[in-house]
């Protein structure tokens, strides 16, 4: 069965600071792997995705993730935190034709 | 304009109504999708359709239907609401042709009194 894990529903970054945002899956079939980021009364915006190929992706506004088949991961990175970057981000896996599992959110706050 | 719209997106009902959330698109996507959002919880999944003719439940269906009246519109029913079906609803849409990648209506603020 799949499965995603968020490691910390909450995490504080200063303005300037490395953001890292933790996922875990696990999936018995090669995944496609997914973060979507959601701004306050907003719908879910794709950042990045991997499928095949190079395992380091880049997204938009800064974001970049690094699958790692050997640790089960695909955390996400942004050098250096904005203001604006403040949201809650979604990790998710697909495998298989439609099944689409999403993590439980890691709420990103950004200090001034 | 918006590529998926959800209509309404803000509703106030009591328990025991009928209430109907709609989504359209128009990315020609064959795809979609009903998530509820609950703090803490992620999104679950409700329903999906990869056609007019093909509707299958998600985690958590019970209580919920779905109708795809066309291609481009998904619309989902509370046939009786009770109070822990309040919570956040979505509608997303994905192309069969482009590795599932989902696309998110702005959502629906649905409460049950």
């Amino acid at each position: 069965a799949q499965s995603v894990t968020q490691l910390g529903s909450h995490v504080s970054v200063s303005e300037g600071a490395l953001v890292l945002l933790r996922c875990n899956y696990s999936s018995s079939v090669p995944p496609y792997l997914f973060w979507y980021v959601q701004y306050p009364n907003q719908g879910l915006q794709l950042l990045l995705k991997y499928t095949t190929g190079a395992t380091l992706v880049k997204g938009i506004n800064g974001f970049e993730a690094e699958f790692k088949k050997s640790e089960t991961s695909f955390h996400l990175t942004k050098p250096s935190a904005h203001m604006s970057d403040a949201a809650e981000y979604f990790c998710a896996v697909v495998s298989g034709t439609y099944k689409y599992i999403f993590g439980t959110g890691t709420r990103l706050k950004v200090l001034a | 304009d918006a590529d998926v719209t959800q209509t309404p997106r803000n509703r106030i009902t009591k328990t025991g109504k009928r209430i109907m959330l709609e989504c359209s698109q128009t990315k020609g996507h064959d795809r979609m999708y009903w998530y509820r959002q609950d703090p803490g919880l992620g999104l679950q999944l409700i329903y999906y359709s990869f056609d007019v003719k093909d509707i299958n439940k998600g985690e958590i269906s019970d209580g919920y239907s779905v109708s795809r009246q066309a291609q481009a519109k998904f619309s989902l029913s509370l046939e009786s609401a009770i109070p822990n079906q309040t919570a956040l609803y979505f509608c997303a849409t994905s192309d069969s042709r482009q590795a599932d990648e989902q696309y998110f209506g702005p959502g629906t603020r649905l409460t049950v009194t």
